[in-house]
């Protein structure tokens, strides 16, 4: 079963500041099978990036995606407030077909 | 624009039967996985399991022997069973639509709380 953790567990940054958010696979995969998703309070969570770095529809292009292998990266350039809320990131193929990593926080 | 209305019990009792539907707006069921994910605090976001309009099926293996999801065609619309729950299986529990590799449509969530 292939395992997804996200570091760090909560980020604490200002409006205006940059984010780097990171996304470990236990096993290999391709970066079209890693997706990055948002999620505030109360809600369900919003796709952000699929396929690496193919962004959303309506998805501003302040967020960005990187990665291949193991190690997958999500990068908010200067934060805006509605950007904090928790990140988690998403793998398709392997048993279970789909899975999550455990979240980044972000905060003020 | 799709959208995913789901609705189902809210406070089941342990053995007894989840049950949850999710109707589909604004486009048909064809072409796509129609698929159930769950989110709770000690499991955090956790598939459950997906179908097709033509009712292929797939899911985690370690909820296999309790869940089984349908869909109904007419009503453009897809349902989810888990029996015997017990209170692990208290989350909130999600509809959504996989656009391969990922869900891009998602039901506003129906919080589902299994206690004696």
């Amino acid at each position: 079963e292939i395992v997804l953790t996200q570091s760090p567990g909560t980020l604490s940054l200002s409006p205006g500041e940059g984010a780097t958010l990171s996304c470990r696979t236990s096993q290999s995969i391709s970066s079209s099978y890693l997706a990055w998703y948002q999620q505030k309070p109360g809600q369900a969570p919003r796709l952000l990036i699929s396929g690496a770095s193919i962004r959303a529809a309506g998805i501003p292009d302040r967020f960005s995606a990187s990665g291949y292998g193991t190690d997958f990266t999500l990068t908010i350039s200067r934060l805006e407030p509605e950007d904090f809320a928790v990140y988690y990131c998403q793998q398709y193929g392997n048993s279970p077909r789909y899975s999550f990593g455990q979240g980044t926080k972000l905060e003020i | 624009q799709v959208q995913l209305h789901q609705w189902g019990a809210g406070l089941l009792k342990p053995s007894e039967t989840l049950s949850l539907t999710c109707a589909v707006s604004g486009d048909s069921l064809s072409g796509y996985y129609w698929n159930w994910i769950r989110q709770s605090p000690g499991k955090g976001l956790e598939w459950i399991g997906e179908i097709t309009l033509r009712g292929s099926t797939n899911y985690n293996p370690s909820l296999r022997s309790r869940v089984t999801i349908s869909v109904d065609t007419t009503y453009n619309q897809f349902s989810l069973k888990l029996s015997s729950v017990t209170a692990a299986d208290t989350a909130v529990y999600y509809c959504a639509r996989v656009d391969i590799p990922s869900f891009d449509f998602w039901g506003q969530g129906s919080r589902v709380t299994v206690s004696s």
